[in-house]
């Protein structure tokens, strides 16, 4: 089993809807969680990080956090053709002496 | 704040040739530096873990011979490709974290897109 899981995608939607994007972690004692956005070529940029059970709200983007199911997800409202990306959900634990371990990323695609 | 500078962005070697890659954190100190290595269309595959003033902790499977890592000073953290191979044609990507800060979130370079020819 991966230690953080992802689907692939590619996952389309229309412009204006809301995007889904779900990850599975293994490390039961797993802390902190991110999602990163990368477009093609470039680096990784920060969207949200979130600690604690419950949802956190910034902007158009709400991570979902349940460490009971060890799920994390990211909602993206309002689609827009920029939000198209790939994108990767990290974990980090003290287990692993703080190495961020990352997902292969769902690419999405929002079609105007 | 929490700039994270790499150089170069992109480079092109000839195949047994050396190539250093650095990472500075322009605006804070930095105690660990992580070295990631992305091919296309996969995700980053953590390589080593860098710590100012000390050696690298590095990832299974990475040859430390190979990649060599050293980390100076608590802004720079540099890493060479030595003996370069076209399969090491790759995207690295270097992230610091914030010295004393374990669960704040990774702040990544540009990235540096290797091509061995």
């Amino acid at each position: 089993q991966k230690e953080v899981e992802q689907n692939s995608g590619p996952l389309s939607v229309p412009e204006g809807a809301i995007a889904s994007l779900n990850c599975t972690y293994s490390d039961r004692v797993s802390q902190s969680f991110f999602w990163y956005r990368q477009y093609s070529g470039k680096s990784p940029e920060l969207i949200m990080s979130i600690y604690s059970n419950g949802d956190k709200e910034d902007g158009r983007f709400t991570a979902q956090l349940n460490k009971a199911s060890q799920y994390v997800s990211l909602l993206i409202r309002d689609s827009q053709p920029s939000d198209s990306a790939t994108y990767l959900c990290a974990v980090k634990s003290y287990n692993q002496g703080g190495k961020l371990i990352f997902g292969q990323g769902t690419e999405l695609s929002v079609k105007p | 704040g929490a700039v994270v500078s790499q150089h170069p962005s992109w480079v092109i070697c000839k195949s047994g040739t050396s190539v250093k890659i650095e990472c500075r954190s322009l605006d804070f100190q930095a105690t660990t530096m992580f070295w990631y290595r992305q091919f296309p269309k996969q995700s980053l595959m953590l390589m080593a873990t860098s710590n100012e003033g000390s050696k690298a902790t590095y990832e299974q499977g990475v040859e430390k011979d190979k990649f060599l890592i050293n980390h100076a000073s608590l802004t720079l953290s540099t890493l060479t490709v030595t003996s370069a191979h076209p399969e090491d044609s790759s995207f690295y990507i270097c992230s610091a974290r914030h010295r004393g800060q374990f669960n704040s979130p990774l702040h990544f370079g540009n990235g540096t897109r290797l091509t061995v020819t």
